[in-house]
């Protein structure tokens, strides 16, 4: 069975650091670009960073970028998301997925979801 | 940046009858060179992550009832249930994949009246 699950959230202070971790299993990993897609309280999905394959090339949100970093361990089958100088408005549920199909797609599946907190 | 719109915000569809739901892109998101419009539909119930309905705009992800359909091609392009079940109520969301930063519609939620 394909699955993705989340874990790292939490709450976290006004200028924390926070580090997402995805891990896969059902399928070969190595093969697939990732994503991290948030949402945050009765609000709308906003894409937020993705990777190819090997980890070599990135790319991510406007409102994330300098901040975030997204990385993989294709070792572990785990995708990363280290989220630096936290905001009120980081504050979401946190979702990986994974394209359909290999390249970009649809994304299928999704994890779980991982909340994240940022307050005082 | 591309930008994705649905309407409307929120519909209300008696059971057995017909659903939908638009989402307009800012620009297109048809690559020419394989005639494949990068745009997908999503479902979301409460507490739980969306699930792919359709991608390539028309194309249902496996699983899916019949009733789900899409089309569009270009900038305009439309989610149709043909017959509202109970459990179709939920949040529906597209999603412009042709170009990085990648972005979604604000939702759609879909009620029975």
């Amino acid at each position: 069975e394909v699955q993705l699950v989340e874990s790292g959230g939490g709450l976290v202070q006004p200028g924390g650091s926070l580090r997402l971790s995805c891990a896969a299993s059902g399928f070969t990993f190595s093969s697939y670009w990732m994503h991290w897609v948030r949402q945050g309280p009765g609000k709308g999905l906003v894409w937020v960073s993705r990777i190819n394959s090997d980890g070599s090339n990135t790319d991510y949100a406007d409102s994330v970028k300098g901040r975030f970093t997204i990385s993989r361990d294709n070792a572990k089958n785990t995708l990363y998301l280290q989220m630096n100088s936290l905001r009120a408005e980081d504050t979401a549920v946190y979702y990986c997925a994974r394209p359909l199909m290999s390249g970009m797609s649809g994304l299928d599946p999704w994890g779980q979801g991982t909340l994240v907190t940022v307050s005082s | 940046d591309i930008v994705v719109t649905q309407s409307p915000d929120s519909l209300a569809v008696s059971l057995g009858e017909r659903a939908t739901i638009n989402c307009t892109s800012s620009r297109t998101v048809l690559y020419s060179s394989n005639n494949k419009n990068y745009l997908a539909w999503y479902q979301q119930k409460p507490g739980q992550p969306p699930k792919l309905l359709i991608y390539w705009a028309s194309t249902r992800a496996y699983g899916v009832p019949d009733r789900f359909s899409g089309s569009g091609s270009g900038t305009d392009f439309t989610l149709t249930i043909s017959s509202l079940q109970a459990e179709d109520v939920a949040v529906y969301h597209c999603h412009q994949y042709f170009i990085t930063p990648y972005s979604f519609g604000q939702g759609t939620k879909l009620e029975i009246k």
